[in-house]
Parts: C-alpha cells; sequence; structure tokens
C-alpha cells in the first residue's frame, strides 16, 4: 500500500523559507506513470494546488506562488521536496503532499496525512 | 485562471435521503472533473474523477456526472460516514493548474 508522509518544521519565522519533504513508501518514485504534487489548505478554508514533479525532475508551479516555489525529487531517498521563500503569515497552512494518477493532468489519489505549517515570529 | 463554484456551500440531508451536490467551471474543462470528500482532520479523499469514474474502493451509491461547464456529485442513499465536505477539481489545463471549488459541507439533517 502506497503511504505518503510529510515531515519539517511546524513553525516558520516571516521572511523565512518553508522547507518540507514528503516521503514516499510501498511503492517507487521513480515510476514513470505518475506526478508527485503539494497541495495546501489554509485552516478552515478550501484546497490550493501548489505545484507538481516528476521523478526526472520536471516541475509545473501555481503562478500565484512560481516566484517562491521550488520543488525538488531525491529519487535515491524516494522523496520530494518543497520550499517556499518569503513566507507571511497568508501562508500559515496544512501542507500534503500527494500522488498524480498519471503523468498528464490528472487529479491526486494518494495523499499524506498533512501537517500543519504556522508562519509566525 | 478556471474558476470552480459550487453549490449549495452546505446542504442538511437526513441519512438514507439522496444528496445532489453542484459544481460549475468558469469554462469548459471537458471531462476533467474530480471530486474529493474530505473529513475533520483527514486529508481529501478522491472519489470520482473523468467526471464520472469512481475511484478505487469507492462505494457505488457516489456517482458523478456533467461534462463541460456543469457536474453534478449524487450520493444515492446517505451513510452517517458520508457527512464531510465536498471539493471538485478541475484538471484541464496544460501546463497543470489545478483549481478546487470553494467546498460544500454535507451535515446531517
Amino acid at each position: 500500500q502506497l503511504q505518503l508522509q510529510e515531515s519539517g518544521p511546524g513553525l516558520v519565522k516571516p521572511s523565512e523559507t518553508l522547507s518540507l519533504t514528503c516521503t514516499v513508501s510501498g511503492g517507487s518514485i521513480s515510476s514513470s506513470s505518475y506526478y508527485w504534487g503539494w497541495i495546501r489548505q489554509p485552516p478552515g478554508k478550501g484546497l490550493e494546488w501548489i505545484g507538481s514533479i516528476y521523478y526526472s525532475g520536471s516541475t509545473y508551479y501555481n503562478p500565484s506562488l512560481k516566484s517562491r516555489v521550488t520543488i525538488s525529487v531525491d529519487t535515491s531517498k524516494n522523496q520530494f521536496s518543497l520550499k517556499l521563500s518569503s513566507v507571511t503569515a497568508a501562508d500559515t497552512a496544512v501542507y500534503y503532499c500527494a500522488r498524480h494518477l498519471g503523468v498528464v493532468t490528472a487529479p491526486t489519489d494518494y495523499w499524506g496525512q498533512g501537517t500543519l505549517v504556522t508562519v509566525s515570529s | 485562471e478556471i474558476v470552480m463554484t459550487q453549490s449549495p456551500a452546505t446542504l442538511s440531508v437526513s441519512p438514507g435521503e439522496r444528496a445532489t451536490l453542484s459544481c460549475r467551471a468558469s469554462q469548459s474543462v471537458s471531462s476533467n472533473l474530480a471530486w474529493y470528500q474530505q473529513k475533520p482532520g483527514q486529508a481529501p479523499r478522491l472519489l470520482i474523477y473523468g467526471a464520472s469514474t469512481r475511484a478505487t474502493g469507492i462505494p457505488a451509491r457516489f456517482s458523478g456526472s456533467g461534462s463541460g461547464t456543469e457536474f453534478t456529485l449524487t450520493i444515492s442513499s446517505l451513510q452517517s460516514e458520508d457527512f464531510a465536505v465536498y471539493y471538485c477539481q478541475q484538471y484541464n489545463n496544460w501546463p497543470p493548474l489545478y483549481t478546487f471549488g470553494q467546498g460544500t459541507k454535507l451535515e446531517i439533517k
């Protein structure tokens, strides 16, 4: 059974960089059949796609966040990571990693449990 | 950006009854529409993709319909575990720009 697990600091100071890692188990991130993505959800609000990556390193980002986002992959560790720079309180959210159902645009069928990141001094 | 609008914001239905949730896209997304269920403190769960295909393990009481700009999620006979928030998502853009609706909260009447 595929499992995804987010990890990283739960508290980040304003103007600093948020860094999270998603560890994939029960399957290979190097599969040619899937993209891997990050989605976030501010407390009490809806879902926002941040960006997605292929095992080769090909990335797509939400234009609204593109200038601040970097997603990378480490196939040797079966992990992919998110960096979001210059954070503000508006970046406080539960961050989810997930697997897309395919390699063209596709919904996400496996999700991590999510990790709350709070931006505060 | 394609804007997804869900209605109603909150739907009150009794167990055993049918629930119908709507999702409208600001422009055509063909059949590239998914539905997710989210319970408090949990990650979203994929229910429907391709507008009408149930994801693995999803009960037959969940069904999706529609194409273009108008979509519907129907739950034929509500069970206690179905009370949750439901989101629609379009995945029609290339390059990808996935957008979600604001959600419909399905509550017990």
